[in-house]
């Protein structure tokens, strides 16, 4: 049964430190994307690639945020300084073709910034 | 840009048919409407997409009226495992085009 795995699952850290969230996706699948999930704001995107070319990021704060597919069986996402407002669980989703097609979640991780 | 709206919270008992509605008015030609599950501490798991009138799975069912400016998920003869949170996601997803997820609607099944 494929899967989207995602490291750490839980990351707790200081505000002003570096983190980095993995993603693996389903092999075979060509579009992936990271979410951000909160109580306030629900659940956001973030960005998503297609073949490992960014396609849309503009939901995610640039000076802080990057994301990157160094090859096509790893997605990371860090945030560099961390805030305490990066607090959230954030997803990682894989699929084939467009973004209307089937996106396949992988469990999350949950960051907690103090 | 596509804009969604649910219903925060529905009640429900076991073996009652449950419809949720997502209102979504500034839907685009391209965007299809696509809903999804999720149970705490889970990634959402795909039900059901459509683009125009009627979509039915195994699951469930979704109806969407000519306007496109709503869409209806239909559960049919909810159980207890069915409690949980429900999403609704407009966009297409190319490179000019959003992908919204709406608010959620978390569904409450009772014996």
């Amino acid at each position: 049964d494929a899967r989207v795995t995602q490291t750490p699952r839980h990351k707790v850290t200081e505000m002003g430190q570096e983190v980095t969230m993995r993603c693996q996706p389903i092999l075979g699948h060509n579009t992936v994307f990271w979410y951000r999930q909160t109580m306030m704001q629900g659940l956001e995107l973030l960005a998503y690639f297609r073949n490992r070319a960014p396609l849309d990021d503009s939901g995610m704060p640039k000076d802080r945020f990057s994301a990157e597919m160094p090859d096509a069986t790893l997605a990371t996402l860090k945030i560099q300084p961390s805030e305490p407002r990066d607090s959230a669980v954030y997803f990682c989703a894989s699929g084939l073709g467009q973004g209307t097609d089937t996106q396949y979640f992988g469990p999350g991780t949950r960051l907690t910034v103090l | 840009l596509a804009k969604t709206t649910q219903p925060i919270s529905m009640d429900s008992y076991e073996g009652q048919e449950v419809n949720i509605t997502c209102s979504h008015n500034n839907i685009a030609t391209n965007d299809y409407i696509t809903w999804y599950q999720q149970f705490p501490s889970q990634g959402p798991r795909f039900i059901i997409q459509g683009y125009k009138t009627k979509v039915t799975n195994e699951v469930a069912s979704l109806f969407i009226p000519a306007d496109r400016k709503s869409s209806t998920l239909s559960l049919p003869r909810v159980s207890l495992s069915d409690t949980a949170v429900y999403y609704c996601l407009v966009g297409y997803g190319g490179a000019t085009n959003k992908l919204i997820f709406g608010t959620g609607t978390l569904l409450a099944v009772q014996p």
